[in-house]
């Protein structure tokens, strides 16, 4: 059963450009949750979409977004890029809501210069 | 203010010597907590689940145990390898008001085992 699986697993960015993250959960899990994750700072939730719906957003500015499609697969997309959006990039997916254990991909290390 | 709080925020320590990281916790309602070890420049991964009746889970060379009194729970790993260096990141899960579960997350404990 493939894992969680982040796209790209790399990028380097401009400031004041846009960047959009793909998420391919595990087959079967509907739920799906991005981080945000830098040095000191732990894991930020950003938000949580389940059945295409978002469902909970974290503390962050409306330049970040999301969103999900029927077949679960989940894109992130950030806009007018800053140096401090610089960050590892973490999508979890759980079967659904109701589920503590998130499963993890690799992450996408985005760079902003 | 829901929190989860680890400490210590990195150790080091000899290859083959034990180690204690904790994690207390202030969400409410909890449904259980999580330990998760993360690697470098990877995702975090499950080590173990703690729900409110249990004290003491292990795996492997990993022993959680859980204080649900005190909300506090402790990581235990004995006989270190380097393989063990990584970050070491506590969950905990508390049921939403409107359904579902939230997960609330530490800020981790960065552990360096050395030769």
């Amino acid at each position: 059963k493939a894992g969680v699986t982040q796209t790209p697993r790399y990028l380097i960015k401009t400031r004041g450009q846009q960047v959009t993250l793909s998420c391919s959960p595990i087959s079967g899990h509907r739920s799906v949750s991005w981080y945000q994750q830098t040095p000191g700072q732990g894991l930020q939730f950003l938000f949580e979409y389940f059945s295409e719906t978002q469902r909970n957003k974290g503390n962050f500015p409306g330049r970040f977004s999301g969103r999900q499609f029927s077949n679960s697969r989940s894109e992130m997309n950030v806009s007018t890029l800053e140096l401090g959006d610089s960050a590892l990039y973490l999508c979890a997916s759980r079967t659904g809501p109701e589920n503590t254990e998130a499963f993890f991909g690799q992450g996408t290390r985005l760079t902003v210069v | 203010k829901n929190q989860v709080e680890q400490s210590p925020q990195s150790l080091i320590i000899l290859e083959g010597k034990n180690c204690t990281l904790q994690c207390n916790y202030t969400v409410s309602p909890f449904s259980n907590l999580r330990w998760y070890k993360q690697d470098t420049g990877r995702g975090p991964v499950s080590l173990t689940i703690m729900t409110f009746s249990e004290n003491t889970k292990s795996n492997g060379r990993y022993t959680a145990t859980l204080d649900a009194d005190t909300k506090q729970s402790s990581l235990h790993i004995t006989a270190s390898q380097l393989s063990d260096s990584a970050s070491y990141i506590c969950v905990v899960s508390t049921s939403r008001a409107g359904g579902g579960n939230k997960l609330t997350f530490g800020t981790g404990t960065q552990l360096k085992v050395e030769l």
